[in-house]
C-alpha cells in the first residue's frame, strides 16, 4: 500500500536561510508526488508537482523539490526564506499502479519563519 | 473564477441528527474527493470519486455517504453523526487521470455534541 511520511511536526528557519521539508513515500511503482501549503483557515494549495522526467521541480512562490528515487524521497526547497512562507505543508501520493485511486497525504510539516 | 464551493462553512450539530455538506466544482473535474483534517493526523481521505456514479472508499469512510449524480457535486452525508466525527472537513477535485493537482475547498468545520 502506498504511504508518505513528513518525519519533522515542525521546522524553524530563520528568515533569510534555506529551508527543507522532508517527505518520502512508498509506493509499489513510480510515484506520482504532490506538495501542497495550507495557510490558517484556508484550504489547501497547490504549490508543485513531480510526475515524470526532471528530477528537480520548480513551482510556485519560489518554491522547488527534488525527487530522489533511490532514497524514495520528495523534500521541498527553498533557498532564501520569507515570514510569509510560514505554514502547513503537506506531501502527497498518487500511485499509477494501484487499481484505486487514493490520494494519500503526510501529516503535515509547520514550518515557522523566523523574523 | 475556479473554485471549489462547500457550505456549510461552519456547523455545530447534535449527536444522531443527519446532516449533508455540500461540495461543487466549476472545473468540470472527473474526480472529486472528501478528507478530514485532525490535528496530528493530516488529511485522510473519505471517499473518492473518478466519474458520475464511481465511488469508492477512502481510508476512513464509517460513519460517511456520498454520492456522484452529476459532475460537478459530490455531497457528503452522515447519516447518524456521532463526536468522533467532529472534524474540518475538506472537499478537493482534479482533473481525469492521476496527474492531476487537487484544487481545494475552504473547509467545513463540523462540531457534534
Amino acid at each position: 500500500a502506498q504511504s508518505v511520511a513528513q518525519p519533522e511536526d515542525q521546522v524553524n528557519v530563520a528568515e533569510g536561510n534555506p529551508l527543507t521539508v522532508k517527505c518520502t513515500y512508498s509506493v509499489s511503482g513510480n510515484p506520482y508526488l504532490f506538495w501542497y501549503v495550507q495557510y490558517p483557515n484556508r484550504g489547501l494549495q497547490f504549490l508543485l508537482k513531480y510526475i515524470t522526467g526532471d528530477n528537480l521541480v520548480k513551482g510556485s512562490y519560489g518554491f522547488e523539490a527534488e525527487f530522489n528515487k533511490s532514497q524514495t524521497s520528495f523534500h521541498l526547497k527553498k533557498p532564501s526564506a520569507l515570514v510569509s512562507d510560514s505554514a502547513l505543508y503537506f506531501c502527497a501520493v498518487r500511485d499509477p499502479m494501484n487499481r484505486d485511486d487514493k490520494i494519500i497525504f503526510g501529516k503535515g510539516t509547520r514550518l515557522h519563519i523566523l523574523p | 473564477e475556479a473554485q471549489v464551493t462547500q457550505n456549510p462553512r461552519y456547523l455545530i450539530t447534535v449527536t444522531g441528527k443527519k446532516l449533508t455538506v455540500t461540495c461543487s466544482q466549476n472545473m468540470n473535474h472527473e474526480y472529486m474527493s472528501w478528507y478530514r483534517q485532525d490535528p496530528g493526523l493530516g488529511l485522510r481521505q473519505i471517499y473518492y470519486s473518478m466519474n458520475v456514479e464511481v465511488t469508492d472508499k477512502g481510508d476512513v469512510p464509517e460513519g460517511y455517504k456520498v454520492s456522484r449524480k452529476e459532475k460537478r457535486n459530490f455531497p457528503l452525508i452522515l447519516e447518524s453523526p456521532s463526536p468522533n466525527q467532529t472534524s474540518l472537513y475538506f472537499c478537493a477535485s482534479s482533473i481525469g487521470g492521476r496527474t492531476g493537482e487537487l484544487f481545494f475547498g475552504e473547509g467545513s468545520r463540523l462540531t457534534v455534541l
